[in-house]
């Protein structure tokens, strides 16, 4: 079985903070994914890594960054956190492209 | 750029009812992907659709595709409490990305 976690499940923190979002997956997957999940948007793609140090954006990577320095491993950080980026952050892996996306439980990030 | 709406928003029914979400592509999609997330839940897939015109089942969900592949929909048979949660499709045109539809919240009463 899959498994992708991630290492908060809530976070509260202040604005101009930075913040670190890991996540992990055990299932030896190329691909990894942060989404943001907002009521009434759906998920939307943030960042994607389809190797380790390598890199994408997605379609709203404004105030965030990733780093992807093992296979497993890929963190979310949110350079000085603001009020906009309060929402559920979810980390997903596949094995390839096209292939079935697992996610991780959620982080709800609050940002004060 | 590539856009997915998927209606209804919400859906409230009584249980036994039938219910059918559909989800709309702005491009021609190579395949489809169909999840579940439960309340306080994470998205867990359910199918995948790869073919015109394709239609799968699971149990009371039955899952189609399009004979365009721009379009795909979600039907279940006789919804049971367990059904609860917001199923959302993802599209993409052959690439990494997948392009989420906004969900459709299900709402079943006993």
């Amino acid at each position: 079985d899959v498994k992708v976690t991630q290492s908060s499940r809530y976070l509260v923190k202040r604005t101009g903070e930075k913040v670190f979002l890991e996540c992990v997956q055990d299932m030896d997957h190329e691909n990894m994914f942060w989404y943001r999940q907002d009521p009434g948007l759906g998920l939307r793609l943030i960042y994607f890594s389809y190797d380790v140090k390598m890199k994408e954006k997605g379609d709203i990577p404004e105030g965030y960054s990733v780093s992807r320095e093992k296979k497993e491993r890929f963190s979310l950080i949110l350079e000085s956190a603001s009020t906009n980026q309060t929402s559920m952050y979810l980390c997903a892996s596949s094995r390839g492209d096209g292939q079935t996306q697992y996610f991780g439980p959620g982080t709800r990030l609050l940002v004060l | 750029g590539q856009q997915v709406m998927q209606i209804p928003q919400y859906q409230h029914v009584q249980e036994g009812e039938d219910f059918t979400t559909y989800c709309n592509s702005s491009t021609t999609l190579s395949n489809i992907q169909w999840y579940k997330q439960r309340p306080g839940g994470h998205p867990v897939f359910l199918i995948q659709l790869v073919k015109s015109g394709e239609v799968k089942k699971q149990k009371r969900l039955t899952f189609q595709f399009g004979e365009a592949k721009k379009n795909s929909s979600l039907h279940i048979t006789a919804t049971q409490t367990t059904d609860v949660g917001t199923y959302f499709c993802a599209g993409t045109s052959g690439t990494y990305k997948y392009i989420f539809g906004t969900g459709t919240r299900l709402k079943v009463l006993a």
